[in-house]
């Protein structure tokens, strides 16, 4: 069964400095990996998805993440925080294949803090 | 704008009585859902639709009621509330399902349940 672990509950950067949110997966089959953001009071939004293409992805606000098959990893990046990256991030698997519909498994969240 | 709205934001009640937390969207999406977000615990599906009259459970199912008799509206049912209903609630919606992973979600609806 498909299942994502965010290895940090939170997380504390300074502005202008590196982001890595840490994400593992397991799946059976070749998953389809997302990551969500959550600003306070908001709904999530999608940030970038991973879906068998390249396995470097970019998405909105300058984030990436990079699919590693063989640390069955989806880390998230950014080279810069930014005061309004502080949000909670979940990491998101799809449980697609042989007999499953695709149901989307959510991880428990990590929560970005950004110092000034 | 492309949005979806949950009615209403925030809500204290007390257990027993019978509530409705409306969603709609405007992006004539077939795929709605609904969720609860609970600290420590991600966000867990309660039900969803592929379309109009078609419903299904979700991860947590028990204590809510669903209908879909349009394509915009997704409302949540509490029938008889009680306190581990006290969560944070988001409706979402999709054009092609949970299986593209582009969910459109809601900006949630708190509820307290005393």
């Amino acid at each position: 069964a498909q299942s994502v672990t965010q290895l940090d509950s939170h997380v504390s950067v300074s502005e202008g400095t590196p982001v890595l949110l840490r994400c593992n997966y397991s799946s059976s089959y070749s998953p389809s990996l997302f990551w969500y953001v959550q600003h306070p009071n908001k709904g999530l939004q999608l940030l970038l998805k991973y879906t068998s293409a390249a396995t470097l992805v970019k998405g909105i606000n300058g984030f990436e993440a990079e699919f590693k098959k063989s640390e069955t990893s989806f880390h998230l990046t950014k080279p810069s925080a930014h005061m309004s990256d502080a949000a909670e991030y979940f990491c998101v698997v799809s449980d697609y294949g042989s007999g499953n519909t695709g149901k989307l498994i959510f991880g428990q969240g990590t929560t970005l803090q950004v110092k000034p | 704008e492309a949005q979806v709205t949950q009615n209403p934001r925030y809500l204290i009640t007390v257990t027993g009585k019978k509530l409705t937390v409306t969603c709609s969207q405007n992006m004539n999406h077939e795929y709605m859902s609904w969720y609860r977000q609970d600290p420590g615990l991600g966000l867990r599906q309660i039900y969803y639709s592929m379309n109009v009259e078609v419903t299904d459970k979700g991860d947590v199912p028990e204590g809510y009621k669903v209908s879909r008799k349009e394509k915009r509206n997704f409302p949540l049912i509490l029938e008889s509330p009680s306190p581990n209903q006290t969560s944070l609630y988001f409706c979402a919606s999709s054009l092609g399902g949970e299986i593209t992973g582009e969910l459109f979600f809601g900006e949630g609806s708190r509820l307290t349940v005393l």
